[in-house]
């Protein structure tokens, strides 16, 4: 089944602890992206990356980084989470180039920093 | 960023009733996407528009993609409960990375 997964669904931690939230895809997609969602604001894109080893920012970076050393996996790291950054996330992937194939999201996870 | 608004922000209506709802930017798009999304799920789209004027259909949904590239409205037409959910409108250029600006969506419900 062609998905887009996110590990951990759910996570509360403590100011300052790094954190890393996974993502994979099985769609062998070149494009894969961060997204953070809060109330009024929809999603906004945190970073994204056009291939392997190649990522670049978003519009809201400040806090994150991201790596993508193999094609079906980009992870997002908060090297020290701050409260502002509870939120929810979400991971996509999308197929290069245009055409009838929109990114395809994973389920979320729910962060929540104290 | 680039910025979409999108109205109404909620909407409470009854079943059978239509819904409209739409999203206006200052700048232009090459796409205009709408997703739904249910309760702890993610985005999941419902049509995606790719050329100004176009106008596409899915079952009990209507978008349009604005002549001017600014705009898109989506329709819905004899709401039933299972439509409850927010709707996010989403726009793209052709810059890099191909991705995605949303609008702050409009949430749905839908009273039997």
């Amino acid at each position: 089944e062609a998905q887009v997964t996110q590990n951990p669904r759910y996570l509360i931690t403590v100011t300052g602890k790094k954190l890393t939230v996974t993502c994979s895809q099985n769609m062998n997609h070149e494009y894969m992206s961060w997204y953070r969602q809060d109330p009024g604001l929809g999603l906004r894109q945190i970073y994204y990356s056009m291939n392997v080893e190649v990522t670049d920012k978003g519009d809201v970076p400040e806090g994150y980084k991201v790596s993508r050393k193999e094609k079906r996996n980009f992870p997002l790291i908060l090297e020290s989470p701050s409260p502002n950054q509870t939120s929810l996330y979400f991971c996509a992937s999308k197929p290069r180039g245009q055409g009838n194939t929109e990114a395809f999201f994973g389920q979320g996870t729910r962060l929540t920093v104290v | 960023g680039q910025q979409l608004n999108q109205s109404p922000q909620s909407m409470f209506i009854q079943e059978g009733e239509d819904v409209s709802m739409n999203c206006t930017s200052s700048s232009i798009f090459n796409t205009w996407l709408w997703y739904k999304q249910d309760p702890g799920e993610g985005p999941v789209l419902l049509i995606a528009l790719y050329k100004a004027g176009e106008l596409t259909s899915n079952g009990r949904l209507t978008a349009q993609f604005g002549i001017t590239r600014k705009d898109s409205f989506l329709n819905i037409s004899a709401s039933i409960p299972s439509d409850v959910g927010i709707y996010f409108c989403a726009g793209r250029t052709n810059n890099a990375g191909n991705m995605l600006t949303f609008g702050g969506g409009t949430r749905l419900m839908v009273k039997p």
